[in-house]
Order: C-alpha cells, then structure tokens, then sequence
C-alpha cells in the first residue's frame, strides 16, 4: 500500500460532461502529481503542485484544471471530455517534490467516456 | 531536453533465469534516475534509484540496476527471475537539481514463463 488514495476507483460518463478526480497524498508528502496512462500514450505527465501551488506542468489540456488544497489533498478537473480522454489517471506524491525523491502512486482512476 | 528509452516494449524470460530490462538516458547533466514496476491495475510502484555514487543500485524484491555514464544506461536485472516479477517495468530519469519534472520511458513488458 502506497498510502496514496484516490477516488473514484472507476468512473464512466459522457462526452460533454465534465468530472472531478480526487487524490490524497502520503501522511507527510507534500507535493502531488497527476498523471495520464493510456495505451497508445504511455504514461504522461500533466501537473505538479507542491503545498498549495503549481510547480511544474506538462501535456495538460486546456480543459483539464487541478489544484491542491489547504490539506494538502488534491482534485483533477476534467471538462468538455472527449471519447479520447478515456485512460487510466494517477495521482502520486512525494515528500517534497525535489527531483531525486522517488514517487508514491495511488492505485488510479479509470475513466471511461462513451 | 531530457529523454528516456525503453528500446523493448517486451521480454521474456524463463523462470530462474536472469533477466534484464533496457533503459537508455539522455539528459544534459548528471541525471537522477528510477524504476518503477507497475502490476495490473496498480499504481507504479518504486523499485531503485540512482543519485549518485556507486554505479550499481540494489532495489525492492531482489532487484538492480547498473548505471552506465559512458554508454548513457540504466539497465535493470535481477539473477533469478520469478514468475511474479511478470509486469509492466518504467524507467524514468530526470536532470539533476531542483523540481524539475521527471520523463518515463514507454514501459518494458515482463514476462517470465513458468
């Protein structure tokens, strides 16, 4: 167990609709990442935040909005979805977000538009 | 611009057998770098990193890695494989410093046949 959660385990929904993906970090990680897993995509980067702010971004589409909370926990907001918005999307954490600390996964939400 | 390589999208291997998954680095200083194994429908979870120091890392569940500066790789092996190290292998690697983000590789299929 990572000590990483994230809610809901499964989501399915409808093109146009939009979703909010909620993550808790590690007790004591500070820092939050979301990430996007689909097959044809590998395993790619969206969004940082790091007590509160954002620190660093990626493939994030306009669409799709995060941020981090007082308590540190997180949500992924997902608007206007796409049939191409179906995949697998992470939340990780780590203690404080430096680059040589290893990332703690939560066990996903899979997502599926139809 | 930093880039990470799995040039095997699958391995196989006999149990009992070693094995070894590729990985290939390109950053422009000295790089962090880290495997991750991700079984189904689970999270990555954190194998082994290499920061600095001694080229050969030791990880979770028997596992290493042999960091390489001349030839820009981070290969991982284990002496024995088991049937239940059959999984999805990342590798991801970062230039060293700061919060810069982390890049994975595509994933390496392991599969060890009984």
């Amino acid at each position: 167990d990572s000590g990483v959660t994230q809610t809901p385990k499964h989501l399915i929904t409808a093109t146009g609709q939009r979703v909010t993906l909620r993550c808790s970090p590690r007790s004591g990680d500070l820092s939050v990442y979301w990430y996007q897993q689909s097959l044809d995509q590998g395993l790619q980067f969206l969004i940082q935040y790091y007590n509160g702010e954002e620190r660093a971004k990626g493939n994030i589409l306009e669409r799709f909005s995060a941020q981090q909370f007082p308590d540190l926990h997180s949500e992924l907001n997902l608007s206007s979805l796409e049939l191409g918005d179906s995949a697998l999307y992470f939340c990780a954490s780590s203690v404080d977000g430096i680059s040589n600390q290893p990332q703690h996964f939560g066990d996903g939400t899979r997502l599926s538009i139809l | 611009a930093q880039s990470v390589a799995q040039p095997e999208d699958q391995v196989n291997v006999a149990e009992g057998n070693p094995l070894t998954v590729k990985c290939t680095y390109s950053v422009s200083g000295n790089p962090y770098l880290f495997w991750y194994v991700q079984y189904p429908n689970r999270g990555l979870q954190f194998l082994l990193k290499y920061i600095t120091g001694d080229n050969l890392v030791k990880g979770s569940y028997g596992f290493e890695a042999e960091f390489n500066k001349s030839q820009t790789s981070f290969h991982l092996k284990k002496p024995s494989a088991l049937v239940s190290d059959s999984a999805l292998y990342f590798c991801a690697g970062v230039d060293s410093g700061g919060y810069q983000k982390v890049t994975f590789g595509t994933g390496t299929k392991l599969q060890v046949i009984p």
